[in-house]
């Protein structure tokens, strides 16, 4: 069964601070994304990862890819209170049906 | 033009109904996706057409009936629905179809349906 888990499912945290957002899946893929939701709202792309060893940066988030151990990390920097929203990373899996495999999301609380 | 456009953002409808939610698309996109995300969910694909051909049903009960007109258009036909279908449907669209491209989706805003 292709499987996406992200942790943890519920994140609080306060400005300033760093935290990182883990996403495995259970077969082996080459294409990793993450997105933003807001609430009531669509999703926003935030990161496009298509090989091992990939890293992109945007602002305060960082998103890397580790293909061999089936592993993406969102990492939070310096938080700040717009940061809050739900955090999904998807997978599509190599050898698959070309579907887009969601996580559960990551809720993420950036208190003042 | 990096948008896909959905309507209507809201539809309150009853079990007896025909409506539709119409998507569109100007990115010169051949992938088109109709997802269905319920409350604190992730979204759930429900249908996929590549070139203009229905190429994944995810095995979505038959008062869901789709459609894509040209490469730009993607419309989803609602007809004796239930309740628990109240949703927020997203529509998406990419390149190609995964494969050959970066595959990365881009969303639409949503069409939320109430069903009653």
């Amino acid at each position: 069964e292709l499987k996406v888990e992200q942790n943890p499912l519920f994140l609080s945290m306060q400005e300033g601070k760093n935290y990182t957002i883990y996403c495995n899946y259970s077969t082996t893929s080459d294409r990793l994304y993450w997105y933003r939701q807001d609430p009531g709202k669509s999703l926003e792309s935030l990161f496009v990862l298509l090989s091992n060893g990939a890293v992109k940066q945007e602002g305060r988030l960082m998103a890397s890819l580790d293909t061999k151990a089936r592993l993406s990390t969102l990492h939070i920097t310096a938080a700040v209170h717009d940061l809050s929203a739900t955090y999904f990373c998807a997978v599509i899996f190599q050898g698959g049906s070309e579907k887009l495999v969601f996580g559960k999301g990551t809720k993420l609380t950036v208190n003042p | 033009d990096t948008e896909v456009t959905q309507t209507p953002k809201h539809l309150v409808m009853g079990m007896t109904n025909k409506k539709s939610l119409k998507c569109e698309q100007h990115m010169g996109h051949r992938a088109m996706y109709w997802y269905k995300q319920k409350a604190k969910k992730p979204p759930e694909l429900m249908f996929v057409y590549s070139y203009e051909k229905l190429s994944i049903n995810e095995s979505v009960p038959s008062r869901f009936s789709p459609e894509c007109p040209n490469s730009s258009l993607l419309n989803l036909h609602l007809h004796a629905l239930q309740p628990e279908d109240s949703a927020l449907y997203l529509c998406a669209s990419s390149q190609e179809q995964h494969r050959a491209s970066t595959g990365e989706l881009f969303f639409g805003e949503g069409s939320r349906l109430t069903v009653l």
